[in-house]
């Protein structure tokens, strides 16, 4: 089946550093891919859709100019958590859909753990 | 807006024991259900599916049946392993054009031999 990957697994920075988190279609070109961030016993909570070679879409509420995305390539998706503090400790999920698939075909990464201290 | 709400976990059952993770909904017009699973270490994987109303979703001897009257997909399976324990999410996808999901909360589930 379809890979998607995600690295690091799990990262530690200083408040005021920037983290960068990718997100790599292994074994198929996906022109979406989304990313979720996930808070303790929550649900996973939609942060950006990015489409490849054209801007992302933010939600509401999440800082674009924090949470910078970029979607360089058919395989490969970026986040970079700018100036992170504590409270953007986390989990982020991306996850890639397959540019010719059916509707409903969304592949999920295994997540970062960002720790911010 | 649409929202998916799921019992809390952790549910612990024995092995061989009969499975209900409950699951309702609020959306507009006919949202696309969805279990997914998320075994430890891995990412999430589609378990099933349902796209309209009475369609019941089904893989690996779980089911869950679109249940518009009560916005409901309750997730059952009537003898549960030791290897169906991870995490379940219901998610939605809503009737207009965006792709993106919903997530429930999740619900743990852990099997004891």
């Amino acid at each position: 089946g379809a890979v998607v990957s995600q690295h690091p697994s799990w990262v530690i920075c200083k408040s005021g550093t920037s983290v960068k988190i990718e997100c790599r279609s292994l074994d198929f070109q996906a022109t979406t891919m989304f990313w979720y961030r996930q808070f303790p016993k929550q649900s996973l909570m939609l942060m950006a859709t990015s489409n490849e070679g054209s801007k992302a879409t933010y939600e509401q509420g999440v800082e674009k100019d924090k949470f910078l995305i970029n979607h360089a390539s058919l395989t490969l998706s970026t986040l970079t958590v700018t100036s992170a503090h504590p409270e953007d400790s986390s989990f982020y999920i991306c996850s890639a859909r397959p540019g010719l698939a059916g509707e409903y075909e969304q592949y999920f990464g295994p997540g970062t753990r960002l720790t911010v201290t | 807006g649409d929202s998916v709400t799921q019992m809390e976990g952790p549910v612990t059952l024995s092995e061989e024991a009969f499975l209900t993770i409950n699951c309702t909904y609020t959306a507009t017009g006919y949202p696309s259900l969805f279990w997914y699973v998320q075994y430890p270490g891995e990412g999430l994987q589609l378990l099933l599916k349902a796209t309209k109303a009475d369609d019941k979703g089904s893989n690996k001897g779980f089911e869950a049946t679109y249940r518009k009257e009560t916005t409901s997909f309750h997730l059952e399976k009537g003898s549960v392993q030791v290897s169906d324990s991870a995490v379940y999410f219901c998610a939605l996808k809503g009737w207009t054009g965006r792709r993106a999901l919903t997530f429930g909360s999740g619900t743990r589930l852990q099997v004891q031999p």
